[in-house]
């Protein structure tokens, strides 16, 4: 089966950092996905890693270790719109098929 | 439109009717999911086209559930004879499936199925 686990809620203050952690074991891997999901809305895609190694956009960088099954979203300078639920999705051996985690609740504080 | 497009946004139904959810997805994505999330949890798959085949349809959670695609375009998923656990949103996404895997997926606002 597949399984993708990462916490149910973090609570952050503004301007600070803080990581989202997502581990997973799914058959074959062919890539990880994060996304956000402000409440009401629609996910809406943020990152991409299939490689091991760091990938920064701007305020936000993914992590990727495959040997360890393990990624992480780094958010730096975190703003009240950062509040929002953070997907972490994996392509496992079926192309086309993504899974996702329960979603991480941020909530960033004033 | 620039972004996709699900119908109803809204959808109240009584037990045991037949709904029908209606996607368009972006133009000229060739590959189009459903999923579906209930309150505090994950997105669940549900079916996969590419084109107008649906090369997975293993998550569909029953053979209440039903899905077709027309003209590598439009998709509806249609659940019969509802139960109240099919309570959910229903989300619809769309991917330039030709730039590889790593295409992210465009989703819909979804449409808010309850059955009463």
């Amino acid at each position: 089966g597949q399984n993708i686990d990462q916490p149910t809620e973090m609570t952050a203050t503004e301007g600070a950092i803080v990581q989202i952690n997502c581990t997973y074991q799914t058959s074959g891997f062919n890539g990880l996905f994060w996304y956000q999901q402000h409440a009401g809305e629609a996910p809406t895609f943020l990152s991409y890693n299939v490689l091991d190694g760091l990938e920064e956009k701007g305020r936000f960088s993914s992590f990727l270790s495959r040997s360890k099954g393990y990624s992480y979203l780094l958010l730096k300078e975190l703003q009240m719109k950062d509040s929002a639920s953070y997907l972490c999705a994996v392509i496992g051996s079926t192309l086309g098929r993504l899974y996702f985690g329960r979603g991480t609740q941020l909530t960033v504080w004033p | 439109g620039a972004g996709v497009s699900q119908s109803p946004s809204n959808k109240v139904t009584e037990k045991g009717k037949d709904v029908e959810l209606r996607c368009d997805p972006i133009s000229g994505h060739t590959a189009l999911y459903w999923y579906r999330q209930s309150l505090g949890q994950g997105l669940e798959f549900l079916i996969y086209f590419q084109g107008n085949s649906a090369p997975d349809k293993s998550g569909l959670p029953s053979d209440r559930f039903s899905a077709e695609r027309t003209g590598g375009s439009v998709s509806t998923l249609t659940i019969q004879r509802t139960q109240q656990e099919d309570s959910a949103v229903y989300l619809c996404a769309s991917s330039s499936y030709e730039q590889g895997l790593n295409s992210p997926l465009h989703f819909g606002n979804g449409t808010r199925l309850t059955v009463t």
